[in-house]
Order: C-alpha cells, then sequence, then structure tokens
C-alpha cells in the first residue's frame, strides 16, 4: 500500500516552454503533498507544501508564478513549471501524506527529471 | 526555520562493520524524525522513523537515537551489508498542520565486501 506515482518519469522540453508534472497517491486519499526539487548527489530540497483546495504554501526563494501548484484532489497534485529555462533542469520528486492525521509519514514518487533545452 | 546538519557526507565501511550517521536540527519544535534510504535513480524509502517522546527505535539491523536537549539523532545500522550502500537522508519535522519535512544533506554510504 502507500504508492504515488508521478507522470512522466523523463521530459525533455524546449526552453520557454511549460511542463506539467503530475504526483498521484493511488491507495491513499493526501490532503497533502510536498513538492521537492533534488540536484544530481544533492539533497532534496522542499519547494512546497500542496494543499487540496487551497493555495500552496511556497519555501523562500521559490517563485510560486515559476512553479504553479495545483491541488484539485485529494490523490492529485500538479506542478507546472513555466517559462522553463535550462537551469530549471533537475529531478523533481513529490510525497504524499496520508490524511490520517495519525500518520506522520510521506510516501514518495518515483521522480521527473526535467531537461530543459 | 528549520535546518538540519548532516555528517559525514560520505562514509566508506567493510561488510559487517557498523555504520553511524548523525544529524543536528535547529528549530526545538521538531518532533519528527524520519530516516530515508535512496539508491541510484530510485525515490526515497522510509527506513525507520522517531517521534521525539522516544529516545530510541530499532528495527533489526537499524536504530535511531534522538537527543532532544542535544537537538542531534543518529542512525545506526549494525552488520552492513553491500545493499546497504546507497545515500541517506535525515529529516526533521513538526508533526501536525502539514508536517513538512526538513531534510538533511544526506550521506552515501559504501559497504565493501
Amino acid at each position: 500500500g502507500a504508492v504515488v506515482s508521478q507522470h512522466p518519469s523523463r521530459v525533455i522540453c524546449k526552453s520557454g516552454t511549460s511542463v506539467k508534472i503530475e504526483c498521484r497517491s493511488l491507495d491513499f486519499q493526501a490532503t497533502t503533498m510536498f513538492w521537492y526539487r533534488q540536484f544530481p548527489k544533492k539533497s532534496l530540497m522542499l519547494m512546497a507544501t500542496s494543499n487540496e483546495g487551497s493555495k500552496a504554501t511556497y519555501e523562500q526563494g521559490v517563485e510560486k508564478d515559476k512553479f504553479l501548484i495545483n491541488h484539485a484532489s485529494l490523490t492529485l497534485s500538479t506542478l507546472t513549471v513555466t517559462s522553463a529555462h535550462p537551469e530549471d533542469s533537475s529531478f523533481y520528486i513529490c510525497s504524499a501524506r496520508p490524511t490520517d492525521v495519525l500518520t506522520y509519514e510521506q510516501y514518495f514518487g518515483p521522480g521527473t527529471r526535467l531537461t530543459v533545452t | 526555520g528549520e535546518n538540519v546538519e548532516q555528517h559525514p557526507s560520505t562514509l566508506s565501511v567493510q561488510e559487517g562493520d557498523s555504520a553511524v550517521i548523525k544529524c543536528t536540527y535547529s528549530d526545538s519544535a521538531s518532533n519528527y524524525f524520519p530516516w530515508y534510504k535512496q539508491e541510484l535513480g530510485k525515490r526515497p524509502q522510509l527506513i525507520i522513523d522517531i517521534r521525539s517522546n522516544v529516545g530510541e527505535k530499532k528495527d533489526q539491523r537499524i536504530a535511531v537515537t534522538l537527543n532532544k536537549t542535544a537537538k542531534h539523532f543518529s542512525l545506526h545500522i549494525t552488520e552492513t551489508q553491500p545493499e546497504d550502500s546507497a545515500v541517506y537522508f535525515c529529516a526533521a519535522g513538526i508533526s501536525g498542520g502539514y508536517n513538512k519535512l526538513i531534510f538533511g544533506a544526506g550521506t552515501r554510504l559504501a559497504v565493501h565486501p
């Protein structure tokens, strides 16, 4: 149980275009999902907290107009990288926390590797 | 905000030896401390976690200790095996609310046969 999927797993796009990444909790409901960015051989950097039915909460230094987050249902959050540039190339990974208030654990998706040319 | 420091950044041990990874956190309100293992190209997997009302937790070859006063927690892996080779991340968070986690920089563990 507690499976999180991400789509696509890899995407290559041209500079200036937008890319949408989906994060789905397959067998549980998640009021809260998280989006991270991971550079090669580096740690997971929290970008934003996605809350179902409300606006996302962005970490300091993360441009909310650049990284649009929509958490439209209890099983789906999307991250849209707008007007992508080569410096946005990275590994984006989401996690989901079950709605059960007794659960602290976050379950991670497999990640999406974005390459902007 | 929370800041988590993790040491060492790399750790090389012989199979069968023990490995210890240490983390410190800054926010005294943090009360949840998970450890994740990430193999190359794969998602992070939770291996063990501890809450602030517990000082130590063990699961087979893996144990975690927490010192709330000093604000540090450690991962102990005994009888290491080559398949333990991976990057290990510690994290700290506050349960309740959104329960966001702040991660340490990671430790690359290599277990040599």
